[in-house]
């Protein structure tokens, strides 16, 4: 059964501080995708990256960077230097690849929600 | 193009009421979601269609009917609302294939069940 964890309830911290949000996941699939989204006090959702399970690389994007380690089943998201505008509950989520049973379901952690203060 | 949109934005019932959440997508997706967001629960996944006449149960289908009568629009229902209703109730949509496709999601509606 898929599974996301996010024991982070919520995160405060001050602007210019770099913060990571913890996502952790299991699977049985060998061939998964992890996703992470955010949700700004609007409400809407926005999709942020996407990896599959065989790609390893950490990726950056701008102040964001997310470091994915199957060894550890994590998949972890960093802001650096925060600014007030990135406030907002993070999603991480999973989705298997197989061909049957659980392929389109896109499993969510509850979300870690980031106050940035000025 | 306007991705995935939801109607109405708000709504507030009394119990027992009955309505209809309309999503649809101009991205000729297949496959598309009904989610609900509690707080501290995440999204949970409703019902669900992977194609035109199709729909499927999710997690917590009890209370909702869905219909996809057209590919572009996928309709949820509560026939006698009920408090426990009460949620942000969200659409999705991704194109078909395995699980990597990334799934887009509507604004949300946010229904209250008085």
């Amino acid at each position: 059964a898929q599974k996301v964890t996010q024991a982070q309830t919520e995160i405060s911290v001050v602007e210019k501080e770099d913060v990571t949000l913890d996502c952790v996941y299991e699977t049985r699939d060998t061939t998964y995708y992890l996703f992470w989204y955010k949700q700004p006090p609007s409400g809407e959702l926005v999709f942020l990256i996407r990896r599959n399970s065989f790609d390893e690389q950490n990726e950056i994007s701008g102040r964001y960077s997310w470091n994915f380690q199957k060894s550890t089943s994590s998949f972890n998201f960093t802001i650096t230097a925060s600014q007030v505008v990135d406030s907002a509950v993070y999603f991480c989520a999973l989705s298997e690849a197989n061909s049957g049973g659980s392929n389109y379901k896109l499993t969510f952690g509850k979300g870690t929600l980031l106050t940035v203060n000025p | 193009n306007a991705g995935v949109t939801q109607t109405p934005k708000f709504r507030v019932l009394k119990t027992g009421q009955s309505m209809t959440l309309l999503c649809a997508q101009d991205m000729n997706h297949e496959y598309m979601y009904w989610y609900r967001q509690d707080p501290g629960m995440g999204l949970r996944l409703i019902h669900y269609s992977v194609g035109e006449g199709t729909t499927a149960k999710g997690e917590v289908p009890d209370g909702y009917n869905v219909s996809r009568l057209k590919k572009q629009n996928f309709l949820l229902g509560l026939e006698s609302a009920a408090p426990s209703q009460t949620s942000v109730y969200f659409c999705a949509s991704r194109n078909v294939g395995l699980g990597g496709y990334t799934q887009y999601f509507g604004p949300g509606t946010r229904l209250t069940v008085l």
